[in-house]
């Protein structure tokens, strides 16, 4: 069964850079995910997509703060130069031919 | 403007019916997936399912919560999907969000639509 595993919280300071982890189910540590970003009050929006090979694409206009990478199962999410506007909702995303799958969510506060 | 637009939430009784659309704009809405996905207050992020391009088939996918429930559906001369949603409960209260599907990941998301299931 396809699963994402996301830590519920994180925090980092102004202008520093915080890695974002989403672990992938057993048996599923060659898929692709997406990662997306939900502001306080907003729709969520995608930010790119991270292969296995930790090559990743960005969305149209996602600053290039905005990095991935991955190892084994776990997918990363690094913001570089955090900003007050990065304080959002981070959900990592996956699909198969018949499902797409949510992670929980991580919280992230700029401090 | 690349853009989707959801559109028919509103408040509906337990048990009742209620149609989603979603109309897309500023690129070739035939050549993509469309998924929907809804969001309970203060919850994350929950996928409801996805109907695949008429070259794919234009089959459909669904959750284990709502097949059976909920049927979605296309047009694309319209540039319009639909979720249909039957037999609502209360614990479906939403904001229902439509997105485009790229090989799986949803690339463009609408900007949402509450429905609110309650007597």
């Amino acid at each position: 069964q396809l699963v994402l595993t996301q830590s519920p919280s994180a925090s980092a300071s102004l202008g520093a850079s915080v890695k974002l982890t989403c672990t992938l189910s057993s048996g599923h540590s060659s898929y692709a995910i997406a990662w997306h970003q939900q502001q306080p009050e907003k729709g969520p929006r995608y930010l790119m997509n991270v292969n296995s090979d930790g090559s990743h694409s960005r969305g149209d206009g996602i600053p290039d703060r905005f990095s991935g990478s991955s190892s084994g199962a776990e997918r990363y999410l690094t913001i570089s130069s955090l900003q007050s506007e990065d304080e959002a909702d981070y959900y990592c995303q996956a699909w198969a031919t018949a499902i797409r799958v949510f992670g929980g969510g991580t919280k992230l506060i700029v401090l | 403007e690349v853009q989707l637009v959801e559109s028919g939430g509103g408040l509906v009784q337990p048990g009742r019916s209620l149609r989603l659309s979603c109309t897309a704009s500023g690129f070739t809405f035939g050549d993509f997936a469309v998924n929907w996905v809804r969001q309970a207050p203060g919850k994350g992020l929950e996928w409801v399912g996805f109907i695949r391009r008429k070259r794919s088939g234009g089959t459909t996918e669904y959750a284990a919560s709502v097949k059976g429930r909920f049927s979605i559906s296309r047009d694309d001369s319209k540039s319009i999907a639909y979720l249909q949603m039957n037999s609502l409960k209360t614990e479906e209260t939403a904001v229902y969000y439509c997105t485009r599907d790229e090989g799986g990941a949803e690339t463009l998301w609408g900007q949402g639509t509450l429905v609110t299931v309650s007597s």
